[in-house]
């Protein structure tokens, strides 16, 4: 298994420019959400989705969207970069034992900066 | 939603010397309870985590986290830290499909 995998590892873009972050995972898992990482501010969620089809906002939303039209990937959308949006961002999956969600597991970042 | 809050954001010890992080939460219903390490310049990786039993867990690496109902904690401990614990530290609450994190520690084990 690959686990979570994230792309593209590295990205700049200009302001104001649209870009989407891809996230896959090859274990069949249901929770995906991804979380930018700032520094002194720890992971902060931005979208999660409990399954194919169904989304729901995190904790700091505002400035991307998220679909989930299958289970193995979730792609986050910048629709219009802001310097704000600077950060590394982390996707993550989970599954669900016996009704007890477990651990989330991680893709490897993708660290972006808007200039 | 459910918060997690973190103290003493910067711990510098020695080598041999124990550790012990503080991790509170606030919500109301039901949590699974994890910590997670961040080597520099790597992703997340899970050291322990509860869902439920025995409030002692332990964890890789010689870590064990206690979680303590009535005061809404799960606080991380490890007897005796190498240099090779120099990490960040984050406390995370998963509750009502929402796994949320906390503002992190950052460890340095000075040789």
């Amino acid at each position: 298994n690959a686990g979570v995998t994230q792309t593209p590892k590295f990205q700049v873009l200009k302001t104001g420019q649209s870009m989407t972050l891809q996230c896959a995972q090859d274990m069949n898992h249901e929770y995906m959400s991804w979380y930018r990482q700032d520094p002194g501010m720890g992971l902060r969620l931005i979208h999660y989705s409990v399954g194919a089809g169904i989304t729901d906002q995190g904790e700091v939303p505002n400035g991307y969207n998220v679909s989930r039209s299958t289970t193995e990937d979730f792609p986050l959308r910048l629709l219009s970069a802001a310097p704000s949006q600077t950060s590394v961002y982390f996707c993550a999956s989970s599954y669900s034992t016996k009704g007890v969600n477990t651990e989330a597991f991680f893709g490897q970042g993708t660290r972006l900066t808007v200039v | 939603a459910q918060s997690v809050s973190q103290h003493n954001h910067h711990v510098i010890l020695s080598e041999a010397a124990s550790l012990e992080l503080g991790c509170n939460y606030s919500y109301g219903g039901t949590v699974n309870l994890f910590w997670y390490v961040q080597y520099p310049g790597q992703h997340l990786q899970l050291l322990l985590k509860y869902f439920s039993g025995d409030p002692l867990v332990k964890g890789i690496k010689g870590f064990e986290a206690e979680f303590i109902k009535s005061k809404f904690s799960f606080n991380l401990r490890k007897p005796s830290v190498q240099w090779s614990d120099t990490a960040e530290y984050f406390c995370a609450v998963k509750g009502n499909n929402r796994l949320a994190f906390g503002k992190g520690n950052q460890v340095v084990v000075i040789p």
